[in-house]
């Protein structure tokens, strides 16, 4: 059973910037055709997919973050990071790890079945 | 960006009440759709996947139903356990995008 935690610092100043980890166990980060995901969710708010990751080291990102954002990923740690520059207020947000399903589809997007509990990040001076 | 249009916000059926979340997308997106319920302070759950398939695990009360641009989902005989803020999802095209949430109270 993959299980994922993130880890990282919980608060920032403006202008910082945010690094997070997500480690992951039952599974490897570098085999397979999975993507691993960063998703965050503003205080009371919905879910915003930030970027995800391939195991061929292929990256997407959305692109209302994409000049701040870079994932990228520690085979050796079997861990995968995000990068999140020049950081606001407006970044503060529970951040969450999630991996996607392609045995659950037959397109070339799949859903997310595992998902980490998550690391709430504060944005404040 | 395909848009993911959720109604009701919010609801305050009875124990035993059948629920009805409705998801109406911006664009075409077939089938790629999931459900995921999230408690307070937990990570969202996978309860239903391309539609209408039922993750493992989950309760036969979770149903969903529909194709192309209009989805909905459905619990029947509502439990206690079933409180929870449900959200949708499109995984048709990136970005990919959610829902703003139906919360179910009682």
């Amino acid at each position: 059973q993959v299980q994922l935690q993130e880890s990282g610092p919980g608060l920032l100043k403006p202008s910082q910037t945010l690094s997070l980890t997500c480690s992951v166990s039952g599974g490897s980060v570098n085999v397979g055709d999975y993507s691993w995901n960063w998703i965050r969710q503003h205080p009371g708010k919905g879910l915003e997919w930030i970027g995800n990751l391939y195991s061929n080291g292929r990256a997407e990102y959305n692109p209302s973050l994409k000049s701040r954002v870079r994932i990228s990923e520690d085979t050796s740690k079997n861990q995968f990071s995000l990068i999140l520059t020049s950081v606001t207020a407006a970044d503060t947000a529970m951040y969450y790890c999630a991996r996607d399903a392609p045995y659950y589809g037959s397109g070339t997007l799949y859903p997310f079945d595992h998902w980490g509990p998550g690391i709430l990040v504060t944005v404040s001076s | 960006d395909i848009q993911m249009t959720q109604s009701p916000s919010s609801l305050s059926p009875s124990l035993g009440d059948t629920v009805t979340i409705t998801c109406q997308a911006s664009q075409d997106i077939r089938d790629y759709l999931s459900w995921f319920q999230q408690k307070p302070g937990k990570a969202p759950k996978l309860l239903i996947y391309e539609a209408s398939f039922l993750e493992t695990g989950v309760p036969s009360r979770f149903s969903g139903r529909g194709s192309g641009t209009d989805f909905t989902l459905i619990i029947t005989s509502l439990q206690p356990e079933d409180v929870a803020t449900y959200f949708c999802q499109q995984y048709s095209d990136l970005p990919l995008t959610f829902g703003q949430g139906t919360r179910v109270e009682i």
